[in-house]
């Protein structure tokens, strides 16, 4: 089965660059999407169809994805943006999720 | 606005069932696939199973086929989940997603805990 695989953790000071990635076989060709959840909530959509933000996400976010890696990129990080973030494509009329990575903002 | 809201959660002893609604609303949920995902303590996002607009297209995770069935009434606006044989380890938070096909909008979630 397709495996989509998350670092565990990522560790960025406020104001800079955090890059999350998630890496699957052949990825790129696929469409990757990225979700935000913090303690206690529903999981939030980031990112999708590769680059694309929904209408509400701030501008610092974005994505990429090429060869077996998608990358979240959030710029000029701020403490609300600590939480945890999954990625997610499809495969075979099959939902992957990526582990998930917790990005902490100290 | 787009609402979805879960329901029909709770405490249930293993190999018992449980039936699962989500409730939509603020959209036409007859034109959209829908979803279940969960959630078990600690731990990531799983996903569950999907059904597309019209019902004709089913899929199931490999670790609830078999055991769960989805479906939905698009004249009540509703999504379902029926859940039997259940194990510990569908202990969760399951939750609705709306699938355009990323998930922009999900439910707060409805938890289900498998205990005897």
């Amino acid at each position: 089965s397709y495996e989509l695989t998350q670092p565990p953790s990522v560790s960025v000071s406020p104001g800079q660059t955090a890059s999350i990635t998630c890496s699957g076989d052949k990825l790129g060709n696929k469409y990757a999407c990225w979700y935000q959840q913090k303690p206690g909530q529903s999981p939030v959509l980031v990112i999708y169809e590769d680059s694309k933000r929904p209408s509400g996400i701030p501008e610092r976010f974005s994505g990429s994805n090429s060869g077996n890696t998608a990358t979240l990129t959030i710029s000029g990080t701020q403490a609300m943006d600590e939480a945890d973030y999954y990625c997610q494509a499809w495969d075979s009329s099959t939902v992957v999720f990526g582990g998930g990575t917790k990005l902490t903002v100290l | 606005e787009v609402q979805l809201v879960e329901s029909g959660g709770g405490l249930v002893k293993p190999g018992g069932s449980l039936r699962l609604s989500c409730a939509a609303s603020g959209f036409t949920f007859s034109s959209y696939s829908m979803n279940w995902v969960r959630q078990a303590p600690g731990k990531g996002l799983e996903w569950v199973s999907s059904i597309s607009s019209s019902s004709s297209s089913i899929y199931y995770a490999d670790s609830v086929k078999g055991r769960f069935t989805i479906s939905r009434d698009n004249a009540k606006n509703s999504l379902y989940l029926q859940m039997n044989s259940l194990r510990a380890e569908d202990t969760a938070v399951y939750y609705c997603a709306r699938d355009e096909p990323f998930f922009d909008y999900w439910g707060q979630g409805t938890p289900v805990t498998v205990s005897s």
